[in-house]
C-alpha cells in the first residue's frame, strides 16, 4: 500500500512568487492536514481538509490556502512568498475524521531567497 | 501555557539503557495521544498511539497515559543508537479535533 506522497520534494523560490505543493494521501484516506515545520516554531498546523471541505484552520495569514479534490488529493498554495516561509511543509493523511492516527508524507522543503 | 509541553533535551542515554520521555498537556478533553519519531531531515513517523489510562506496550516501546494528571510518557527499553531521533508528543485536541505537537525531545543513544 503506497504511503503519503508529496511533490515536489525540494523547491527554491524568490520572494514575492507563489508556490503550489501537492499531497496524495494513502489510498482510502479522506482527511489531509498540512503542517509547517521550522526549527524555531516546531510543527504548526495549517489546515485540514476532509471530503473536499476545509474542516480546521490554523493561525496563518490568508496567503496560505489549500484545497482538496474529489480523489482526496490536496494542494497547498502560498502566495507572495516571504523569507520566513522557508520551511519543511508536511502533509498527513487520516482515514477519516473519527480515525485519529495520522501518517506523514516525506515533506516539501521550501527555500525562499 | 503551551498546549503540549515536552522537555526539549537533549537527552542522552547509553546503549542498552531505558530512555524516558515525558509530556504534559493542557486540554482535558483530549482523548487520543501519539508519539512520533523524527529523524533529522525526515518526516515524523508514528510509533505509538494510546487512548486509555495505563500502559501500552509494543516491542521495546511502552506508552503510559494518566488523564487525571494530564501526563503522557514514552519508555524505550534496551535503547539502540538507531533510536537517536527527536520524539514528538502529540495530542488530538478534544474541541478542535486537530493534532497538536510538542516541541520534541531530542534523544541520543550513545554506543
Amino acid at each position: 500500500k503506497a504511503g503519503v506522497t508529496q511533490t515536489p520534494r525540494y523547491l527554491i523560490k524568490t520572494r514575492g512568487q507563489q508556490v503550489t505543493l501537492s499531497c496524495s494521501p494513502i489510498s482510502g484516506h479522506r482527511s489531509v492536514s498540512w503542517y509547517q515545520q521550522t526549527p524555531g516554531q516546531g510543527l504548526q498546523f495549517l489546515f485540514e481538509y476532509f471530503s473536499e471541505t476545509q474542516r480546521n484552520k490554523g493561525n496563518f495569514p490568508g496567503r496560505f490556502s489549500g484545497r482538496q479534490f474529489s480523489n482526496s488529493r490536496s494542494e497547498m498554495n502560498v502566495s507572495t512568498l516571504e523569507l520566513g516561509d522557508s520551511a519543511l511543509y508536511l502533509c498527513a493523511s487520516r482515514q477519516g475524521q473519527a480515525i485519529t492516527e495520522a501518517f506523514f508524507g516525506q515533506g516539501t522543503r521550501l527555500t525562499v531567497v | 501555557q503551551k498546549e503540549v509541553e515536552q522537555n526539549s533535551g537533549p537527552l542522552s542515554v547509553p546503549e542498552g539503557a531505558i530512555a524516558s520521555l515525558n509530556c504534559t498537556y493542557s486540554d482535558r478533553g483530549s482523548q487520543s495521544f501519539f508519539w512520533y519519531r523524527q529523524y533529522s531531515g525526515k518526516s515524523p513517523e508514528l510509533i505509538m498511539s494510546i487512548y486509555s489510562n495505563g500502559d501500552k506496550e509494543d516491542g521495546r516501546f511502552t506508552a503510559q497515559l494518566n488523564k487525571a494528571s494530564q501526563y503522557v510518557s514514552l519508555l524505550i527499553r534496551d535503547s539502540q543508537p538507531s533510536d537517536s531521533a527527536t520524539y514528538l508528543c502529540t495530542i488530538l485536541s478534544g474541541s478542535a479535533r486537530q493534532l497538536t505537537f510538542g516541541s520534541g525531545t531530542q534523544l541520543t543513544v550513545l554506543p
